[in-house]
C-alpha cells in the first residue's frame, strides 16, 4: 500500500506571499491532519479534516487554511507568509473512527520544507 | 504549558544494550499514546502505541509500558541496533473522534556499534 505522499518536498517563497501544499493519504484513509514542526515548538498540530470538513483545529492564526476534497486528498493553504512560517509540514493520515479497543494509527507523509526568505 | 513531555533530550547505549525512553504526560483525558522515530528532514515513522486500557504492548523489539497512575510511558528497545539511532517522540491524544496529537520535544537516541 502506498504511503502519505505530500507534494512539493521543498519551497522557497518570500515574506507577503501565499503557499498552497497538497498531501495525498493512503487509500482507505479519510482523516487527514496537518502539523508543523519548528526546531523551537516542535511538532504543533493545525487542523485535522474528515470528510470534506474541519473536525478539529489547533491554535494557529486564520491565515492558515485547509481544506479536504471527497477523495480524501488534502490541501492547507497558508496567505500573507511570514519569516516565522519556515518550517517543515507533516501531513498525517488516518482511519476515520477510533476506540479504546482498536485505535486507529496514524501515518506521516515526508513533509514540505517550506522557506520564507 | 507542555502536556507532553519527554525530558532527556540525548540518550546514548551500546548495540546489543537496552534502550529505555521515557515520556510524562499530565492532561487525563489522554487515551491513546503513540512513539514515532525521525531522522532529519524526514517524517515521523509510526512504531508502536498502546491504547489507556492496556499497560503494555509488544512489537518486535520494541515494548511500550503505560503507568496511568504516574502518567507515564516509556519505550523500551532490546536489542537496541546503530539503525535505531534517530530522534524519538512520543505523542498523545484523546479518545473518540479526537485525532490532535500532542507531541513531546524528543530525545536523541544514538547506539554505538
Amino acid at each position: 500500500k502506498a504511503g502519505v505522499t505530500q507534494t512539493p518536498r521543498y519551497l522557497i517563497k518570500t515574506r507577503g506571499q501565499q503557499v498552497t501544499l497538497s498531501c495525498s493519504p493512503i487509500s482507505g484513509h479519510r482523516s487527514v491532519s496537518w502539523y508543523q514542526q519548528t526546531p523551537g515548538q516542535g511538532l504543533q498540530f493545525l487542523f485535522e479534516y474528515f470528510s470534506e470538513t474541519q473536525r478539529n483545529k489547533g491554535n494557529f492564526p486564520g491565515r492558515f487554511s485547509g481544506r479536504q476534497f471527497s477523495n480524501s486528498r488534502s490541501e492547507m493553504n497558508v496567505s500573507t507568509l511570514e519569516l516565522g512560517d519556515s518550517a517543515l509540514y507533516l501531513c498525517a493520515s488516518s482511519l476515520p473512527r477510533s476506540t479504546s479497543a482498536a485505535p486507529a494509527e496514524q501515518f506521516f507523509g515526508p513533509g514540505t520544507r517550506l522557506t520564507v526568505l | 504549558d507542555q502536556q507532553v513531555k519527554q525530558n532527556s533530550p540525548s540518550l546514548s547505549v551500546q548495540e546489543g544494550r537496552i534502550s529505555i525512553l521515557n515520556c510524562d504526560y499530565t492532561n487525563s483525558m489522554f487515551d491513546y499514546f503513540l512513539w514515532y522515530k525521525k531522522y532529519p528532514a524526514e517524517g515521523p515513522t509510526f512504531l508502536i502505541s498502546i491504547s489507556s486500557i492496556k499497560d503494555k504492548n509488544e512489537d518486535g523489539r520494541f515494548t511500550v509500558f503505560l503507568n496511568k497512575s504516574a502518567k507515564h510511558l516509556s519505550l523500551h528497545i532490546v536489542p537496541s541496533q546503530p539503525g535505531d539511532s534517530a530522534v524519538y517522540f512520543c505523542a498523545a491524544r484523546p479518545g473518540g473522534s479526537n485525532y490532535k496529537l500532542t507531541f513531546g520535544k524528543g530525545t536523541l537516541l544514538t547506539v554505538n556499534p
